[in-house]
């Protein structure tokens, strides 16, 4: 079945350092999504790339999808306290509508 | 944005039990919902995708006869998890996309955490 990985599984940044987080899927992705959840909270929807090398920017945020669109990353430049959570990627495989859910990485800003 | 609503929030039962979980979307209407489980510090797992007026499509490993979906509109999608035992406590997330479109952004409800003792 498919499996959506993501690195680091943590990562303690100190506030105004810059965060990415790497996604690999074992499959080629239709498209890649990000959510974040924050602690106790449900996944919010951040963004979705469709083509191949597509670059997305959002405030402070940057988001990547890899040419073979089959990897995928998320860049935070500047943390701040308000982007602690955690950061899933999901994709659904091939044609599919569902969403599989990576593994995600938990950021931790110390202020 | 869209509102997905989902109730109980959390739930305590007793070994043996059935727990019904709603999920509503509540200004929109959702051929399609999905359900998530999701442990302590962990990533969210696919557990089936809810069609309304349909079967619900069941991932590998997850028992249908245990976790019983129903969709019986485009706005209501239940999950039942029948004779809940305490490894079935968990964090349980029910999420919609928009009726017709078949990919993009999935809305969350808040989520329901069930603690079988």
């Amino acid at each position: 079945g498919q499996q959506v990985m993501q690195i680091p599984q943590y990562q303690h940044v100190q506030e105004g350092e810059d965060f990415t987080t790497y996604c690999n899927s074992s499959t080629t992705l239709s498209n890649i999504q990000w959510y974040k959840q924050r602690p106790g909270g449900h996944p919010v929807f951040l963004i979705q790339l469709v083509k191949s090398g597509e670059v997305k920017k959002q405030k402070r945020l940057t988001f990547q999808f890899g040419e073979a669109k089959k990897n995928s990353s998320l860049h935070i430049t500047a943390t701040q306290t308000t982007d602690v959570g955690t950061y899933f990627c999901a994709g659904p495989p091939g044609g599919a509508n569902n969403l599989f859910f990576g593994t995600g990485t938990r950021l931790t800003v110390i202020p | 944005g869209a509102v997905v609503s989902q109730h109980p929030s959390w739930v305590i039962c007793k070994s043996g039990t059935s727990v019904k979980i709603e999920c509503r979307s509540l200004d929109f209407q959702a051929t399609t919902m999905f359900w998530y489980r999701q442990f302590p510090k962990q990533s969210l797992m696919l557990m089936a995708t809810s069609n309304e007026g349909s079967k619900a499509t069941y991932e590998q490993g997850v028992e249908k006869d245990k976790f019983l979906i129903n969709h019986a509109s485009l706005t209501l999608s239940t999950l039942t998890v029948t004779s809940a035992h305490p490894e079935d406590s968990s964090f349980y997330i029910c999420s919609a996309r928009r009726e017709g479109v078949l990919t993009g952004e999935l809305f969350f409800g808040e989520g329901s955490r069930l603690t079988v003792l």
